[in-house]
């Protein structure tokens, strides 16, 4: 199971690109690299997913190297209200697994 | 209903007391998950079912909690002589796993949140 690592925290401010990077150095052939947004006391909600190269939605971009061993979640412009906790997750797309979550980063965006 | 719904939606409980937690998952979802997020932390992975098994039950704490699934559809999650350290909240999710074009995304209820005295 690949193992992800990202930075505990983060500030910005708004109007400004926010990129937060997950390192996940044994991903597998087979595993899709997929972001999730949490609000206190709610359940994460999904944001973006890859494989490789560069995803982009009315959200947020992703960007994935060559080798794969990190991404790179973009959020263009933020707001106050993307203040929250961002977690990469690394698994196998179209099967069952289990899926592991990192620590997250907790992103803090100011006036 | 249209998302995971989950129950209760806050549990008070004294240690010692079992406890169950239910999810609804949405409807024709294989998938399901059950995760535990203690305050200020990330999630901790505990189990997951395709259909009504769960192949895998290493990520359970202990021998205290259990789950079920039944008709593909609802879970509970059990967790028996609860303790302080049981306090959290504890998440579902579900996905729809096919050979179609999708992205497996994990939809995820408000949680159950369960305090133990």
């Amino acid at each position: 199971l690949a193992k992800t690592t990202q930075p505990i925290s983060m500030d910005s401010y708004e109007g400004q690109e926010v990129n937060i990077t997950c390192s996940h150095n044994n991903i597998a052939t087979n595993d899709y690299i997929t972001w999730y947004q949490q609000f206190p006391s709610q359940g994460p909600r999904f944001i973006i997913q890859g494989y490789k190269t560069k995803v982009t939605n009315e959200v947020a971009s992703l960007f994935i190297p060559a080798d794969r061993k990190s991404s790179t979640l973009s959020l263009p412009r933020v707001s106050l209200s993307d203040t929250a906790v961002y977690y990469c997750l690394v698994g196998l797309y179209g099967g069952y697994n289990k899926l592991i979550f990192g620590a997250g980063t907790r992103l803090a965006v100011h006036p | 209903g249209a998302g995971v719904s989950q129950s209760p939606s806050n549990k008070v409980t004294e240690k010692g007391k079992d406890v169950e937690l239910r999810c609804d998952p949405i409807s024709g979802h294989t998938a399901l998950y059950w995760y535990r997020q203690r305050l200020g932390q990330g999630l901790e992975f505990l189990i997951y079912f395709q259909g009504n098994s769960a192949p895998d039950k290493s990520g359970l704490p202990s021998d205290r909690f259990s789950a079920e699934r039944t008709g593909e559809s609802v879970s509970t999650l059990t967790i028996q002589r609860t303790q302080q350290e049981d306090s959290a909240v504890y998440l579902c999710a579900s996905s729809l796993w096919d050979q179609g074009d999708n992205t497996g995304e994990l939809f995820f209820g408000e949680g159950s949140r369960l305090t133990v005295l």
